[in-house]
């Protein structure tokens, strides 16, 4: 089975620019969970989509939003950037609503100068 | 609102020398605990989980943990440790609802030949 997969590994980008991140889960799986990990610290809770739809949300504004597309995979935007939002972007892909085990990609690190 | 707390930012230990990762957390309700594995450049994986019953969880690599409700703590043991295990560790807990995980700071274990 194919695991979760994120592109870019790396991006550089300019305060106030924007930027797409991408995922794709895990064979089979319908959720997927979007953390952000600023060097140093723990994962923080994006948000999460089941079924294309966001079911859940952490204490994020709003320049950060998602898509989740019908074959599962999810996309992350964050728009006009700031110098804090440089970090290690995680997704992670489970089966269902519930608590399943959550299948985390390697990754994409974002820096922002 | 959940919250952990991970008292030991890093950690040096020796090969085969025992191993005890500190996890307190902050819940109203039952807890869904979790242990997660980093290794550099790497995504999280899941190396151990409590929901209900025994307080005492196997997980793999031959790592253990014990829930204890009166303490509030779900600390991660190991009897012998090896070089490989050398990385970041996540204690997290669960959400009321859904896989949306709230983590510790998280604590470095470097282990020494």
């Amino acid at each position: 089975e194919t695991g979760v997969t994120q592109s870019p590994t790396h991006l550089i980008k300019t305060r106030g620019q924007q930027v797409t991140l991408r995922c794709s889960s895990q064979s089979g799986h319908n959720t997927v969970s979007w953390y952000q990990q600023a060097l140093g610290q723990g994962p923080q809770f994006i948000f999460q989509y089941y079924r294309e739809e966001e079911n859940g949300r952490g204490n994020f504004p709003p320049r950060f939003s998602g898509l989740q597309f019908p074959n599962y995979s999810s996309e992350l935007n964050v728009n006009a950037l700031e110098l804090d939002d440089s970090a290690l972007y995680l997704c992670a892909s489970s089966l269902g609503q519930g608590y399943s085990p959550l299948h985390f990609g390697n990754g994409t690190r974002l820096t922002v100068t | 609102a959940q919250s952990v707390t991970q008292p030991d930012i890093h950690i040096t230990v020796s090969e085969g020398a025992s191993l005890e990762l500190r996890c307190n957390y902050s819940y109203g309700a039952t807890p869904y605990l979790f242990w997660y594995v980093q290794s550099p450049g790497q995504g999280l994986q899941l190396l151990l989980k409590y929901f209900s019953g025994d307080t005492l969880v196997q997980g793999i690599k031959g790592f253990e943990a014990e829930f204890k409700r009166s303490q509030s703590s779900f600390n991660l043991r190991k009897p012998s440790v090896h070089w490989s295990d050398a990385a970041e560790y996540f204690c997290a807990v669960g959400a009321e609802a859904g896989n949306m995980l709230t983590f510790g700071g998280g604590t470095r274990l470097m282990v020494k030949p």
